[in-house]
């Protein structure tokens, strides 16, 4: 099974790039790379996922390693409001036939922005 | 338009009685996905049901169980609480089938599941 490890904690001053790392070492070539963020006392919320290539949305941008075997969330300019725990998830499928897949979720990244 | 709604907030019951959460989803959501949050073990996946089945069970006891009604509203029950099953309870929608199984959408659907603030459910 794939899994993933992430630092626990992290600081980063606003205005500046916040790069939250995630380790998927043995992550295999059909699974997808997901990340959550979770702020205290609310629901996960849905930020960003990839396969291969590097993503950019609204929110952040996701690069991948050619290998695979990590990935770098980058909220481009950190806000007070970007304070939560970061997840990454890697979604490995358990079934091809009816799609069902397994999550295996990260311990998370408690991100500190620092005014 | 309103989001996911989970009743009640706070819980507290005693060990041995049993508990209803529920969940009501995004106006137009099929799928509702129950998630087990306890601090150091992150989420952990409880069941998920489209169209009033039950798509995916993670690894629970039966003492774990839920439902889905035809409006796609969502309970789930804990029967003989334990002091452990103290947790945060999330529920999550989405419009889609489900079909990436514990919560999370397949590739080219609308992305990531809505989560509700959740249910803090203590034991004592």
């Amino acid at each position: 099974d794939a899994k993933t490890t992430q630092p626990p904690s992290m600081d980063c001053a606003e205005g500046r790039a916040a790069n939250l790392p995630c380790n998927h070492s043995t992550i295999s070539g059909n699974e997808y790379v997901y990340w959550y963020r979770q702020i205290h006392s609310q629901g996960p919320q849905y930020i960003i996922h990839g396969l291969k290539n590097n993503e950019t949305n609204e929110m952040a941008s996701l690069i991948i390693t050619e290998d695979r075997k990590s990935s770098t969330l980058i909220l481009p300019h950190a806000t007070l409001r970007d304070t939560a725990v970061y997840y990454c998830i890697v979604r490995v499928p358990i079934h091809f036939m009816d799609s069902n897949y397994q999550l295996i979720w990260g311990a998370g990244t408690k991100l500190i922005i620092k005014p | 338009k309103a989001g996911v709604t989970q009743t009640p907030r706070y819980l507290i019951k005693t060990r041995g009685q049993q508990v209803t959460l529920s969940c009501s989803p995004i106006s137009g959501h099929r799928s509702v996905s129950w998630y087990q949050q306890t601090p150091g073990q992150g989420l952990q996946f409880l069941f998920e049901y489209f169209s009033e089945t039950q798509r995916n069970k993670g690894n629970f006891p039966g003492r774990f169980s839920g439902r889905q009604f035809s409006n796609s509203r969502s309970e789930m029950n804990v029967s003989t609480l334990e002091l452990g099953d103290s947790a945060l309870y999330l529920c999550a929608s989405s419009f889609g089938r489900g079909a990436s199984g514990q919560g999370l959408p397949s590739h080219g659907s609308n992305y990531g599941y809505t989560f509700g603030s959740g249910t803090r459910l203590t034991v004592v």
